[in-house]
């Protein structure tokens, strides 16, 4: 099976940039997804697609996807940023999640 | 607008099984592909389950292939998802979600609330 893999956690201080990596075999040729879940709520889309950021998500979040690395980046990072981000792709006839990423805003 | 709200959890003995809901409205939902995907209480995110527009074509995760059923009712907008031999760690809040696109294997959105569902003896 397919895996993908998240840093744990992610520290960024307040108006600065945040980056988090979704690594997996080839990710290139995948088409990735990202996905916002603040604290008791449900998942939100932020990214589709590798780069594409849905009508409502501040410009500020922004994607892209080279070799066997996919970013999520998050510049002029905000305390209502924080919260788990997850990197999503379709393989061999399965929905892979990454494993998560915590990021704190400082 | 689109709006997803889970129904059927609650607090089963192993072994047990239960039925799982999922309500559409706002959308055109025989139109949709339609995933389950369920959260361990402080864990990541877990895919379970997908199912194509017309029901015709299921996927499975591995971790619940032969427990696990997903179907639709496109006539009353309603997601399933039938879990049978509950285990302990099948405690999970229990997502859908719609697919973005109607031609499938896009993102998922909108997801649902959740159901929580709790296997103990």
């Amino acid at each position: 099976s397919y895996d993908v893999t998240q840093p744990l956690s992610v520290s960024v201080a307040l108006g600065q940039t945040a980056r988090i990596t979704c690594e997996g075999d080839n990710i290139r040729s995948k088409s990735v997804h990202w996905y916002q879940q603040k604290a008791g709520q449900a998942p939100v889309v932020v990214i589709y697609r590798d780069s594409n950021r849905p009508s409502g998500i501040p410009e500020r979040f922004s994607g892209s996807n080279s070799e066997n690395t996919a970013s999520l980046t998050i510049s002029g990072a905000q305390v209502g940023d924080e919260g788990d981000y997850y990197c999503q792709v379709w393989d061999s006839n399965a929905w892979v999640f990454g494993g998560g990423t915590k990021l704190t805003v400082l | 607008q689109v709006q997803l709200v889970e129904s059927g959890g609650g607090l089963v003995k192993p072994g047990g099984s239960l039925r799982l809901s999922c309500a559409a409205s706002g959308f055109t939902f025989g139109e949709h592909y339609m995933s389950w995907i369920r959260q361990a209480p402080g864990k990541g995110l877990e895919w379970i389950s997908y199912i194509t527009s017309s029901g015709s074509i299921t996927y499975y995760a591995d971790s619940v292939k032969g427990r696990f059923t997903i179907s639709r009712d496109n006539a009353e907008k309603v997601l399933y998802l039938q879990i049978n031999d509950l285990r302990v760690e099948d405690t999970a809040v229990y997502y859908c979600a719609r697919d973005a696109v109607r031609s499938g294997y896009n993102w998922f959105d909108p997801w649902g609330q959740g159901t929580l569902v709790t296997v103990s003896s």
